[in-house]
This record gives structure tokens, sequence and C-alpha cells, in this order.
């Protein structure tokens, strides 16, 4: 099994520009979890989907960003515009219906806004 | 709702000896609960969980978390510290009825030659 792929792994991009950042969970996951990590905050969850719905957006910090799942196996987390406070360690994680919510993370990406 | 709390942002043990790092919980339903580890520069990886079977949970590489619910916690333990667990570790709790984890801030353990 490949695990969680995201991509990219690392972004490098200027304040007002748009960035996607991708995510293939592991086939047969039902689950998936959108979580941004940084020094001063930690680990904060974004959004989850269950069978591709968003269930809660509640982490989702401004308008700014916006997550989709078009598919069972696909993810994006888009912001636009990016602004230098976005930079962080971006996580995607997910998870079967029988595990009792064990997570699988992915490698993360990390954005760097200047 | 619910919460985690892990004591000690950072810890600094010998190699060779007992790694201890603390986590409480507070959760109004029967919880799962978690310890995730995290390497430099990569995601993070389950250690162990508790899901209401035995109290005493074994995971990966000689760790081990004991439920105890009278004192809300879930401690995590390694009898003997090796230089390869030097990361950091997360405690998590969710619940049966939800998707939603929610993740303590990390304890980041140092081992010492």
């Amino acid at each position: 099994d490949a695990g969680v792929i995201q991509s990219p792994r690392h972004e490098v991009t200027e304040m007002g520009q748009e960035v996607t950042l991708r995510c293939k969970p592991i086939s047969g996951h039902n689950s998936l979890f959108w979580y941004r990590q940084t020094m001063m905050r930690g680990l904060e969850l974004l959004i989850y989907f269950n069978n591709n719905v968003p269930i809660d957006d509640s982490g989702m910090p401004e308008d700014r960003f916006s997550a989709k799942m078009p598919n069972a196996s696909f993810s994006t987390l888009k912001i636009q515009p990016s602004e230098p406070r976005d930079s962080a360690v971006y996580f995607c994680a997910s998870g079967p219906q029988d595990r009792d919510n064990e997570q699988f993370f992915g490698p993360g990406t990390r954005l760097t806004v200047l | 709702a619910q919460s985690v709390t892990q004591l000690g942002s950072h810890v600094s043990v010998s190699e060779g000896a007992l790694v201890l790092l603390r986590c409480n919980y507070s959760s109004s339903v029967p919880p799962y609960l978690f310890w995730y580890v995290q390497y430099p520069n990569q995601g993070l990886q389950l250690l162990l969980k508790y899901t209401s079977a035995a109290t005493l949970v074994k995971g990966i590489n000689g760790f081990e978390a004991e439920f105890k619910k009278s004192e809300t916690s879930f401690h995590l333990t390694k009898p003997s510290a090796h230089m390869s667990d030097a990361a950091e570790y997360f405690c998590a709790v969710s619940n049966t009825g939800g998707f939603k984890t929610i993740f303590g801030a990390g304890t980041r353990l140092f081992v010492k030659a």
C-alpha cells in the first residue's frame, strides 16, 4: 500500500497567489482530514470528509480557504489569496470505517508564503 | 466537548532510562484514545490506541499506555529509552459517535547518550 500521498511536498509562493494542495487517500478509506501544523498553534484540524461529504469545516480559518473531495480518491485544499501567515505544514490523513477512528497521515506539504 | 492536555512540552531522558509522557483527557462519552509519534519532516504515525478493551495497551517499538478512567489519564511509557525514540509524541482523543479527533499540543522527547 502506497499510503496517503500528498503533493507537492514543498511549495513556495508569493503573497496573493493561489495555492492548491492535493491529497490521495488510502484506497478503501472513507474518512479524510486536512490539518495544519505550526510551531505556534500546533496541529489544527481544518476540515474533514466522510464518504466524500464535508462533515465539519469549523476549523477552516477564513473564506480564503476551501476544500473539495470530488471522489473517493482525491481531495484538494485551496488557499486564495495566500498570505504569509498561511505558512505551515499541511497534512492530509485518511481513515477506514472499521478501525476505531484511527488515522493514517501523509508526509505533509510544507507551504511557505513570501 | 473533548480535550487533551499533555503535561510537559519537552521531556529529556538518558538512553536506557524510563520514558513517561503524560496525557490527561476530557470526554463526556466513552473515548477512544491514541498516541501518535512524529519524526522530523514526517507525518504522524500511530503508536497505540485504546478502544474500551484492555486498559493496558501495548504498541509498537516497546511503548505501552494505561487507560485510567478515575484519573482521566492515558500516560505513555517505555521501560528503556533508545536514541531512535527521539521524536514528538501526540496524545489524541476521539469518540465512538463521530470521526473528529482532538490532538494534544505534543511532547518532544529528547534522548541523551
